[in-house]
């Protein structure tokens, strides 16, 4: 079975700073893997995909997010934070160990960002 | 989003009651799923559906049932609520690819 692990449950920034968020997968397939955003009181969007094309990829809001196969790791980066990036972010990969792409998330991590 | 809504928002219920909380789409998905969110455990699956007249439990599918009404309607029912499914619920849709869309949420405590 495929599984996430998010490293850090709250991360805290300052406004202009860069932001990491870090997630290591287990996958006995080659994964699709996800980061999505949640804001309070909002349903989750999603924030960019990988699916075996480029490693590096870019999302929206200036988010990009690189696979490292050898580290098992997909985190996501932002170069300078902004207010409105305070939110929770999941990560999440697809198992299709089952015959189906299901969706199995991590715990999450809140980003606070600070004046 | 707007192509995934979710009623009631908001639901307050006694333990023992029978709740019901609606899920609609306007994407035209096949795929719909309920998930349900805990604080510190993410989100997990209770019951997806690839279509109508096909419904599969998730991992935690115990005290909950759905319908699937029609391609855009996914119902999950709770035939009697207890406090530990007070959470926030969710539901999803997809076509055939990975990527899922998400509802805002359904808020519930069970009293």
């Amino acid at each position: 079975a495929q599984s996430v692990t998010q490293l850090d449950s709250h991360v805290s920034v300052s406004e202009g700073t860069p932001v990491l968020l870090r997630c290591n997968y287990s996958s006995s397939y080659s994964p699709s893997l996800f980061w999505y955003v949640q804001h309070p009181n909002k349903g989750l969007q999603l924030l960019l995909k990988y699916t075996s094309a480029a490693t590096l990829v870019k999302g929206i809001n200036g988010f990009e997010a690189e696979f490292k196969k050898s580290e098992t790791s997909f985190h996501l980066t932002k170069p300078s934070a902004h207010m409105s990036d305070a939110a929770e972010y999941f990560c999440v990969v697809s198992d299709i160990g089952t015959g189906f792409q299901k969706l199995v998330f991590g715990t999450g991590t809140r980003l606070l960002v600070s004046p | 989003d707007a192509d995934v809504t979710q009623t009631p928002r908001n639901r307050i219920t006694k333990t023992g009651k029978r709740i019901m909380l609606e899920c609609s789409q306007t994407k035209g998905h096949d795929r719909m799923y309920w998930y349900r969110q805990d604080p510190g455990l993410g989100l997990r699956l209770i019951y997806y559906s690839f279509d109508v007249k096909d419904i599969n439990k998730g991992e935690i599918s115990d005290g909950y049932s759905v319908s699937r009404q029609a391609q855009a309607k996914f119902s999950l029912s709770l035939e009697s609520a207890i406090p530990n499914q007070t959470a926030l619920y969710f539901c999803a849709t997809s076509d055939l690819g990975e990527t899922q869309y998400f509802g805002p949420g359904t808020r519930l405590l069970v009293l």
